[in-house]
């Protein structure tokens, strides 16, 4: 069946960069998403890329797909402390109403 | 974007009772869902709430124990029923915007049993 999977931990000091990565296995995935939850709330769709896509750049966050291998990635440039969360990576099929989502990265900025 | 609430925020309750929870959509929708997310877990998808017929579980859920009502396209109710202690998670509503692409959650509701 399908699955989606992160690494569970990111650790980065503030100002660097931040690579969160998330590999899937459904070739049919037509819509990547990445979402942030922060401690107590709700999820927030930060950004999402079309499979047809390599690239997609909103602000500080860029997003790359490498279809072939099956490889999302999140880059968040100049990482604050209020980007402190978990962040989720999921996928749709253009044809399944349902989202699949992996198990989250959580990101701690050190000082 | 659309803006989703969803009542109450959290709730404490006994074993062996109901909840019913809420979630209000600012705009009409075609599809919602609802949401598990177990403490310090990923979400899983109980099932779609269909307008106007039978909400549509997924594996291991069942109507008996999750009834969802959708009486508009902007509302749905999900009954958390005969619960126990493993039944503490968030449940979060969820909606397809209207161009398909993108999926909204709300602020979801913390529920814990004792």
């Amino acid at each position: 069946g399908e699955d989606v999977e992160q690494s569970l931990f990111l650790s980065v000091r503030e100002g660097d960069s931040s690579v969160i990565n998330c590999t899937y296995t459904d070739s049919s995935s037509t819509y990547l998403y990445w979402y942030k939850q922060e401690p107590g709330a709700g999820l927030q769709l930060l950004t999402y890329i079309f499979s047809n896509m390599d690239m997609k750049q909103d602000q500080r966050l860029t997003v790359l797909l490498n279809k072939k291998d099956k490889h999302l990635s999140l880059r968040i440039a100049d990482t604050q402390t209020g980007d402190s969360a978990i962040y989720f990576c999921a996928e749709r099929d253009s044809s399944a109403s349902k989202i699949i989502f992996g198990s989250g990265t959580r990101l701690s900025i050190r000082p | 974007s659309a803006v989703i609430s969803q009542k109450p925020s959290r709730d404490i309750c006994q074993r062996g009772t109901s909840l019913t929870i809420q979630c209000q959509v600012d705009s009409q929708v075609t599809m919602m869902f609802w949401y598990r997310q177990q403490p310090g877990q990923s979400l899983t998808l109980i099932a779609t709430a269909n307008q106007g017929s039978e909400a549509t579980y997924e594996s291991g859920f069942v109507i008996d124990k999750f009834p969802i009502s959708r009486p508009n396209l902007t509302f749905s109710t999900l009954t958390v029923s005969n619960m126990s202690p493993e039944d503490s998670s968030i449940y979060l509503c969820s909606v397809l915007a209207a161009d398909r692409d993108t999926q909204y959650f709300g602020p979801g509701t913390r529920l814990t049993v004792l």
